[in-house]
């Protein structure tokens, strides 16, 4: 979703539930997309990547689609837990870079 | 060894003075990038270097200069810097340019008096 100001989209969850966390991006040109997790006082940390010719990719607990008509990335954790509350960040990479999407904070509770 | 390190962790500053953040990894990737994140906002791109040459420069302004003196380490040098330059400071390195995955150090945190 999209941030106003200094505020981040929040999604609190229980622990156990599945969560999905959504992007939509702007560049159609783009052909490789990506999550990172961002913990409080850390750098981002990989989670998982799709490419362009991809719609689906799943890795451990975490599932990430890709809508390509839409421009429409997801990211889905399974049987969220505590450990999984952090910034979750979308972006897509051009030739040499990558952009950033606003950021969604996940909260969890015991 | 599949880290970047920063140092320093941080960094307070006054605005006269002149200092340096650093950057290294030794996974053997060729491109190594700085980034500045503000606080709930994404990281934003500053400086991209590939096998030790500027790649990109996003506009960043000149009281902050960047170094890469070996495909190992980047350097970022301070000098002059406003109250509002006070951020968190990320490098990441990759194993080339585009498609790839960005790997990230845990950043500087830095405070500009």
């Amino acid at each position: 979703g999209e941030s106003v100001g200094l505020h981040l989209p929040t999604l609190s969850v229980q622990e156990g539930d599945n969560s999905i966390i959504n992007c939509a991006y702007s560049n159609s040109a783009s052909d490789y997309f990506i999550w990172y997790k961002q913990e409080s006082g850390k750098g981002p940390q990989f989670i998982i990547d799709i490419r362009s010719n991809m719609d689906k990719r799943q890795g451990q607990r975490v599932t990430v689609l890709l809508n390509k008509t839409v421009k429409h990335l997801s990211l889905q954790i399974a049987a969220t837990q505590p450990g999984d509350s952090a910034v979750y960040f979308c972006a897509q990479g051009g030739y040499s870079t990558l952009t950033f999407g606003k950021g969604t904070m996940l909260l969890v509770s015991p | 060894d599949t880290e970047v390190t920063q140092t320093p962790k941080h960094l307070v500053m006054g605005m006269t003075n002149k200092k340096s953040l650093k950057c290294e990894q030794h996974m053997g990737h060729r491109a190594m990038y700085w980034y500045k994140q503000k606080a709930k906002k994404p990281p934003e791109l500053m400086f991209v270097y590939s096998y030790e040459k500027l790649s990109i420069n996003e506009s960043v302004p000149s009281r902050f200069s960047p170094e890469c003196p070996n495909s190992s380490l980047l350097n970022l040098h301070l000098h002059a810097l406003q109250p509002e330059d006070s951020a968190l400071y990320l490098c990441a390195s990759s194993r080339g340019l585009g498609g790839n995955e960005q790997f990230f150090g845990p950043g500087t945190r830095l405070t500009v008096l």
